[in-house]
């Protein structure tokens, strides 16, 4: 069946612009992640979504970052007047529930100029 | 500060033989222990789960679990140059978050 996917996979912005990345989560999956992963970093936990609601808002860096999910499906991260050091691979995972096994998309390249 | 902690590597292992990755973590309550595999380039692929103590078997893959220890470990059996890549170990907390470790590095000589 089909996978996570993200768009778009890499969107080049320029510094002050809002940006607005998007995830499909696998298909009756009702857990849904962001994660952020800077060049040669690890993975990042920005917000995760059960249902429609952010439980854990703790890992978005800050207010520039909002994130929302409708429908149990699609979710949108979006980032208001980005910054360089905004500038990762955005992560989408999504799981069957809380607690399972997280199946990640390709991911956003993000390029903030 | 909930923890995982990983060798950064790189670990260099010879084609056909045992590459062992090892994982520890500082929370006595989780449940919940995954390996990933990330390539360079690309996102994490998950590899295996492991929720209850000892082994778990797939293919050349073996996850290994200890929970007295606070220890998860991933053997990969007959290592082949296709599984070099960064090995990614998780593990699901309480509030159903996963703590991430930093990554070992896998190089499979041919």
């Amino acid at each position: 069946g089909a996978g996570v996917s993200q768009s778009p996979s890499n969107k080049v912005t320029e510094k002050g612009k809002d940006v607005e990345l998007r995830c499909d989560p696998i298909s009756g999956h009702t857990a849904l992640y962001w994660y952020r992963q800077r060049l040669g970093q690890g993975l990042e936990f920005l917000i995760y979504f059960q249902g429609n609601s952010a439980p854990d808002k703790s890992g978005l860096p800050s207010d520039r970052f909002s994130a929302e999910r409708t429908g149990e499906s699609v979710s949108t991260l979006t980032i208001q007047r980005t910054q360089q050091e905004d500038s990762a691979v955005y992560l989408c995972a999504s799981s069957l529930e809380e607690g399972v096994e997280q199946y990640f998309g390709p991911g956003t390249r993000l390029t903030v100029t | 500060q909930k923890e995982v902690e990983q060798n950064s590597g790189p670990l260099s292992v010879p084609e056909g033989a045992i590459a062992s990755l090892n994982c520890t973590y500082s929370d006595r309550g989780s449940q919940s222990f995954f390996w990933y595999r990330q390539y360079s380039g690309k996102s994490p692929e998950l590899i295996m789960s492991i929720y209850s103590n000892g082994d778990k078997e797939d293919g050349r893959f073996t996850a290994q679990l200890n929970k007295a220890s606070q220890y998860v470990s991933l053997l990969i059996r007959d290592s082949q140059p296709s599984d070099s890549a960064t090995y990614l170990c998780a593990v699901m907390d309480s509030n159903y978050q996963l703590i991430w470790g930093a990554g070992t590095k896998l190089i499979i000589k041919p």
